[in-house]
């Protein structure tokens, strides 16, 4: 399968606990987003990175967040001290370029109980 | 502020009926408008996106500027059509080196037979 990667599918954590999640974009995809998306709304923008550069952070993306790229390739996003309302579906999102189609992973789904 | 705005949260019609997913946006640029399906149990695809111009299983949608307005249409639904539809605004106004997606609240089709 070619297209993006996430992993974990699911991830289950008490409150207070740190969780990471990594997604493996498209291989020639230089542009990788993070979503992050609650029940009944559509996915909201978090992140997202151009080669290894993080460009643009959303508002949404508390101090608790950290994403990164390092090599250009996969992306990792942890969530520290998770709380009840970071309980939500992550999705990434890669790219060719900005007026490129985004293809999405299948998502990280993460309670916080 | 609410860029895209889906009014229906559940739609449902007949097989063989027409049907219409309504969207409308609020952005003073140019934005680009796409659609986005989700098929049950499977990932965020895309269904089409409004300079492309080109019918997707049997989907159209016009860009309204006059009425901020991206609704999608088929004139005859089938019951595979079931799914998830997100109508979703790319910011294209700085250049762009953003290309963060804003999505709508999403539009739950179901076609029954």
């Amino acid at each position: 399968d070619t297209g993006v990667s996430q992993d974990p599918r699911h991830k289950i954590t008490k409150r207070g606990q740190n969780v990471t999640f990594r997604c493996d974009p498209i291989s020639e995809h230089n542009r990788l987003y993070w979503y992050r998306q609650t029940l009944g709304q559509g996915p909201e923008f978090l992140t997202y990175f151009q080669n290894e550069a993080q460009l643009e952070k959303s508002r949404l993306l508390s101090d608790r967040f950290s994403a990164e790229r390092p090599k250009g390739s996969f992306s990792t996003l942890e969530i520290q001290r998770t709380e009840q309302g970071d309980s939500a579906m992550y999705l990434c999102a890669s790219s060719f370029g900005i007026v490129e189609t985004q293809y999405f992973g299948p998502g990280t789904r993460l309670l916080v109980l | 502020a609410q860029r895209v705005t889906q009014p229906e949260k559940l739609l449902s019609v007949f097989k063989g009926a027409p049907v219409e997913l309504k969207c409308n946006y609020s952005y003073s640029g140019s934005p680009e408008l796409f659609w986005y399906v989700q098929y049950s149990r499977q990932r965020l695809q895309l269904l089409l996106r409004h300079i492309s111009r080109e019918s997707i299983k049997g989907f159209t949608a016009d860009l309204n500027k006059g009425e901020t307005s991206f609704h999608l249409k088929k004139p005859f639904a089938q019951e595979e059509d079931s799914a998830m539809y997100y109508c979703a605004l790319r910011d294209d106004d700085r250049g762009s080196t953003l290309g963060r997606l804003y999505f709508g609240r999403g539009t739950q089709l179901t076609v029954w037979p």
